[in-house]
């Protein structure tokens, strides 16, 4: 099934540091979104990117879309111990009215 | 927060009785869906539902059934739990389209000893 796939699986970063994280899917979509999720709780929405976007921010967050490659990243710019958590991206099948399918996810640790 | 209450929270039972697990949204939002959240697969749909007692398969919807009899609440059951069934199950949110926000509860854990 369509799916987004994080890379990498696990992130370790210093406290202060730019954190990046990757996504792949294989069909084209209509947009493309990021979750988080702290550990034991639900998943919040991060930040959604439309097709026909490039790039979007929100706060300290940044996002990229080529769907020429079908990727997305994540950056998480001057990282706190507060963003330690997974993050998962999310994508639909970009045709009909298709629930969102989400990859395994990027574990970030962030040490103060 | 989205107002989002999923009961139980926890719960522990045996293999071969049955488990409901009930999702109760107070945003009067059209689509409503059941995840499972498992190590080394993410999140995966079992169930979801675009309108009273319109429901549709996911994923992974082998020995779920569902059902959505008023806008606020879907109810997602276990006929006959297996060990294979202990996950960490969420409820979902959206409104307008499936591709849309999802908005997320806070996740119900079922063991199946």
């Amino acid at each position: 099934s369509q799916q987004g796939e994080e890379d990498p699986q696990a992130l370790s970063i210093q406290e202060g540091e730019n954190a990046t994280m990757n996504c792949s899917y294989k069909t084209s979509i209509n947009n493309l979104q990021w979750y988080r999720q702290n550990s034991g709780r639900g998943l919040v929405h991060l930040i959604l990117i439309r097709s026909n976007e490039r790039e979007k921010h929100s706060g300290r967050l940044r996002v990229t879309l080529d769907t020429s490659k079908k990727s997305s990243s994540l950056l998480i710019t001057a990282s706190r111990a507060a963003d330690t958590a997974s993050y998962f991206c999310a994508t639909d099948a970009g045709s009909g009215n298709t629930p969102l399918v989400f990859g395994k996810g990027t574990r970030l640790s962030v040490i103060a | 927060d989205a107002g989002i209450t999923q009961s139980p929270r926890h719960k522990v039972t045996e293999t071969g009785t049955p488990v409901t697990l009930r999702c109760h949204q107070t945003e009067n939002h059209r689509y409503m869906y059941w995840y499972r959240q498992d190590p080394g697969h993410g999140l995966r749909l079992i169930h979801y539902s675009y309108g009273v007692k319109d429901t549709d398969k996911g994923e992974v919807s082998d020995g779920y059934s569902v059902s959505r009899s008023k806008t606020e609440d879907f109810l997602l059951t276990l006929e006959s739990a297996t060990s294979s069934q202990t996950s960490v199950y969420f409820c979902a949110i959206s409104e307008g389209t499936t591709f849309g926000e999802l908005f997320f509860g806070e996740g119900s854990r079922l063991t199946v000893l």
